[in-house]
């Protein structure tokens, strides 16, 4: 489809492990950003690309996450050593050019479990 | 303390009765964004909000940016179940990420 596309939409995994995120931006969109949802919350601001650059990376948590975006294409969140802490909707958005004025558009999620 | 306070959390209400919901904060805005975000789903950009005093209409929707652009207010007439979902507003603090409140969780009974 045309939209920012997330793998895995669900993800239960136990404590102590790692996991990955996925994240298919809409093609062409050259800033995409990756905020966190707790249950019945507004969303939290991890990180923002640019291109293949993070230039903040200010949101992140804890050591224990960190984000990669290769080809000014796909990203992947990474959470290592996950905690019940971690359990959220992850969501990912794209937008054309990371001007304020251009709209983010959003992905559906993944949604995390950790038990 | 949030940068945006939205308010109410929770409404539920029956279709066909109008609500408004509200966004506020201390700090002066150059823009303000709506978002709906279905159960499931991602959120939906609904509006940009730019000039103080602004009021922007989508369909039974009206949004209001306030006149010192610190607030802003989404009212919707004659309610429909189609309307439920999660309305947040979001800002940019120069930061190029999106800074939300915490939401309005609107349920419309049919």
């Amino acid at each position: 489809g045309a939209g920012v596309s997330q793998s895995p939409s669900n993800k239960v995994t136990e404590k102590g492990k790692d996991v990955e995120l996925r994240c298919d931006p809409i093609s062409g969109h050259t800033a995409l950003y990756w905020y966190r949802q707790r249950l019945g919350q507004g969303l939290e601001f991890l990180i923002y690309f640019q291109g293949n650059s993070a230039p903040d990376k200010s949101g992140l948590p804890s050591d224990r996450f960190s984000a990669e975006r290769t080809g000014e294409s796909v990203s992947t969140l990474t959470i290592q050593r996950t905690q019940q802490e971690d359990s959220a909707v992850y969501l990912c958005a794209s937008s054309s050019t990371g001007t304020p004025s251009q709209p983010q558009h959003f992905g559906d999620g993944t949604r995390l479990s950790i038990l | 303390t949030q940068l945006l306070e939205q308010s109410p959390q929770f409404l539920s209400i029956q279709e066909g009765e109008n609500l408004t919901v509200y966004c506020n904060s201390s700090s002066v805005f150059s823009s303000l964004q709506w978002y709906r975000q279905e159960p499931g789903e991602g959120p939906v950009l609904l509006v940009t909000v730019v000039t103080g005093g602004e009021v922007k209409k989508l369909k039974r929707l009206t949004f209001q940016f306030g006149d010192a652009r610190k607030d802003s207010s989404l009212h919707i007439t004659a309610a429909q179940p189609g309307d439920t979902g999660l309305y947040l507003c979001a800002v940019d603090t120069g930061r190029r990420a999106l800074t939300f409140g915490s939401g309005t969780r609107l349920q419309v009974q049919p």
